[in-house]
């Protein structure tokens, strides 16, 4: 079974640009959750979608925005960019609603720098 | 505000030793609890959970201990391996999302 698939992998862009992340989750996962990953930060949830509805949101401004499509491929959109949006995105689906009492599986993530 | 921490950044140990991880959590409501691995490039994997109605979870070289009243838990992994220097993140959940510390990276020494 193929894993959960993110692109682009690297990504530079300038301040004030929006940016498109996509993420192919797992064969017959139906929730997708998007992560930031900074130094010294650990994981930050961003949101959760789940059959094409946004179910939970982080502590992230509206700039941050995602979707979820029928067949589960979900985007994550960031508008208007600045320096501190520079970090590894990274995806993760399951089978289930939510985290709860179902680990979550990774992709390798996409590496945004903004200059 | 973090839920979830790790507070040794960094953890080095000799190749067959125990290798120990801490993590303290806050929220009261997290009820089930995953350590996850993370080399370089590479997205995090599943190490090993633990429910809060259980104390200890073991598979293989892993053990996880969990302390409720102490709102603490621990990785124990033995013995050590090469393959095992990571970043190992710990991660609590609360039926909604997953919340995880900053990470401990781990460093074996031959």
């Amino acid at each position: 079974k193929a894993g959960v698939t993110q692109t682009p992998r690297y990504l530079i862009k300038t301040r004030g640009q929006q940016v498109t992340l996509s993420c192919s989750p797992i064969s017959g996962h139906r929730s997708v959750s998007w992560y930031q990953q900074t130094p010294g930060q650990g994981l930050q949830f961003l949101f959760e979608y789940f059959s094409e509805t946004q179910r939970n949101k982080g502590n992230f401004p509206g700039r941050f925005s995602g979707r979820q499509f029928s067949n589960s491929r979900s985007e994550m959109n960031v508008s208007t960019l600045e320096l501190g949006d520079s970090a590894l995105y990274l995806c993760a689906s399951s089978p289930g609603q939510g985290a709860y009492n179902s680990p979550l599986h990774f992709g390798n993530g996409t590496r945004l720098t903004v200059t | 505000d973090q839920q979830v921490k790790q507070n040794s950044p960094s953890l080095s140990v000799q190749e067959g030793r125990i290798s120990i991880l801490n993590c303290d959590y806050t929220n009261s409501m997290f009820d089930y609890f995953l350590w996850y691995k993370k080399y370089p490039a590479e997205g995090p994997t599943f190490l090993i959970s633990i429910s809060s109605i259980k104390d200890k979870n073991e598979d293989g070289r892993f053990t996880v201990f969990l302390n409720k009243s102490a709102k603490h838990l621990s990785l124990h992994i033995v013995p050590s391996q090469p393959g095992d220097s990571a970043v190992y993140f710990c991660a609590a959940s609360d039926r909604y999302k997953l919340s995880f510390g900053a990470g401990t990276t781990v460093t074996v020494r031959a």
